[in-house]
């Protein structure tokens, strides 16, 4: 079947401008997950959402990061006015609630290069 | 608060050599743990998993791991290498249905 896919798979952005980034989850995961991957600070995690709970936003660096996911599927990651340190790999992982042990599976990741 | 620490940042091997590939984690309760490998300009595939049970676990591509409590260790091994294992290989470590907390990642290269 599918696994998790993301687009684009590469963006290049001017500072100051807002990008949105897009995760398709595997189908029927409850769980979703945006992570980011940067030289610096490694794979580090943003987000969190799971069924209609409340995402648990814990890991957004600023205000200037928000995600939404529309119908428990679709998620979308907005980072507005950017900067050169938000440049990174961001990825996205969805799991089951039926998975044991939470296994999270990875998408490719969208390579955000913010000139 | 969790963490992993992978303290080899770095490792070379020969093509055929055995592996051993080290992960300690701080976690309060019953960790989960995993090994993710991932490749130049790909994303993480998952080579194995412990959650419970037998405390030696098998993983895809060769690779083993072992859970030791006591040590709050998890280990990754291979016991040949290929040429095609170099790659970047991250542990990980979460609770349930939560965020994963990674290592820093070690980064495996194979001489032929």
């Amino acid at each position: 079947g599918a696994g998790v896919s993301q687009s684009p798979s590469n963006k290049v952005t001017e500072k100051g401008k807002d990008v949105e980034l897009r995760c398709d989850p595997i189908s029927g995961h409850t769980a979703l997950y945006w992570y980011r991957q940067s030289l610096g600070q490694g794979l580090e995690f943003l987000i969190y959402f799971q069924g209609n709970s409340a995402p648990d936003k814990s890991g957004l660096p600023s205000d200037r990061f928000s995600a939404e996911r529309t119908g428990g599927s679709v998620s979308t990651l907005t980072i507005q006015r950017t900067q050169q340190e938000d440049s990174a790999v961001y990825l996205c992982a969805s799991s089951s609630d039926r998975a044991t042990g939470n296994e999270q599976f990875f998408g490719p990741g969208t390579r955000l290069t913010v000139l | 608060a969790q963490s992993v620490t992978q303290p080899d940042i770095h490792i070379t091997v020969s093509e055929g050599a055995s592996l051993e590939l080290r992960c300690n984690y701080s976690y309060g309760a019953t960790p989960y743990l995993f090994w993710y490998v991932q490749s130049p300009g790909q994303g993480l595939q998952l080579l194995l998993k412990y959650f419970s049970g037998d405390t030696l676990v098998q993983g895809i591509k060769g690779f083993e791991a072992e859970f030791k409590r006591s040590q709050s260790s998890f280990n990754l091994r291979k016991p040949s290498v290929h040429w095609s294992d170099a790659a970047e290989y991250f542990c990980a470590v979460t609770g349930t249905a939560s965020k994963l907390t990674f290592g820093t990642g070690t980064r495996l290269q194979v001489t032929l």
